[in-house]
C-alpha cells in the first residue's frame, strides 16, 4: 500500500542553523502538507501546496519557514534559524483531492530537537 | 477562530465494550470530518472520514455526524486492548487545512 515517507526520523539542531525536513508524498497525490506537533500539545497545520504553490498556511508558518518541491517526488519544509520553540514532531501528508473525498494520509514524522 | 474540542480523557472501557468518543466544531462551514487514531509517539493514523450527516459504518467503527448540532463521534464496537489509543477529531473548512482536537485518550482494560 502506497504510504508517505519522511527523513529523517529524527533530526537535532543547534538554535539557530538551518534544516530541511524531507517528504516523498504518495505519487499520484496533488496536495501536500505540513504539521506539527509540539509534544502533548494538538497536531497543528502549518501549509498547504498545490500545483507547485502554497495554497494556505498558518500564522505559524512566518518568514522562517519556506517549503519547495525541487522534483518529481520530494516535497521539503526548511526551517532558516531554528528556535528552541521550533522543536516538535513535524508531520507531512499529502491528498489526491476528488469530489466528495479530500483524505490526507500522514507521514511517520520527523522528530526536531533545537538544542 | 475555529475550534475543534474533544474531552481529553482518559476514557476507559473493558475490553469488548463500546467506546464513544466525541467532537465538536465551531465552524459551520465545514465540509469534512475525520477521525485519526495516534499511537504514542507516532503519526496520525486515518480510521474514517464522514461528510454527510448520519451514519457511516466500516467494521467496529462507526462515525455520526450532525451538522445542525456541530457534532462528530466515533463509536467502536467490541474494543480491543489493541484499541487503546489517543482518537484525534479533524475537521476540513474547505481550505485543505485540518482543524484537529486535543485528542480523547481510550484505554481498554482486558
Amino acid at each position: 500500500e502506497p504510504e508517505v515517507t519522511q527523513t529523517p526520523s529524527h533530526q537535532v539542531t543547534q538554535m539557530g542553523q538551518e534544516v530541511i525536513l524531507r517528504c516523498v508524498p504518495i505519487s499520484n497525490h496533488l496536495y501536500f502538507y505540513w504539521y506539527r506537533q509540539i509534544l502533548g500539545q494538538k497536531v497543528e497545520f502549518l501549509v498547504s501546496f498545490y500545483n507547485n504553490e502554497i495554497s494556505e498556511k498558518s500564522e505559524i508558518f512566518d518568514d522562517q519557514f519556506s517549503v519547495e518541491r525541487p522534483d518529481g517526488s520530494n516535497f521539503t519544509l526548511k526551517i532558516r534559524s531554528t528556535k528552541l520553540e521550533d522543536s516538535a514532531m513535524y508531520f507531512c501528508a499529502s491528498s489526491e483531492p476528488q469530489a466528495g473525498t479530500d483524505t490526507q494520509y500522514f507521514g511517520p514524522g520527523t522528530r526536531l530537537t533545537v538544542l | 477562530q475555529k475550534e475543534v474540542e474533544q474531552n481529553s480523557g482518559p476514557l476507559s472501557v473493558p475490553e469488548g465494550a463500546i467506546a464513544s468518543l466525541n467532537c465538536t466544531y465551531s465552524d459551520r462551514v465545514s465540509q469534512s470530518f475525520f477521525w485519526y487514531r495516534q499511537y504514542s509517539g507516532k503519526s496520525p493514523e486515518l480510521i474514517m472520514s464522514i461528510y454527510s450527516n448520519g451514519d457511516k459504518e466500516d467494521g467496529r467503527f462507526t462515525a455520526q455526524l450532525n451538522k445542525a448540532s456541530q457534532y462528530v463521534s466515533l463509536l467502536i464496537r467490541d474494543s480491543q486492548p489493541s484499541d487503546s489509543a489517543t482518537y484525534l477529531c479533524a475537521v476540513d473548512n474547505a481550505g485543505n487545512m485540518l482543524t484537529f482536537g486535543g485528542g480523547t485518550r481510550l484505554m481498554v482494560k482486558p
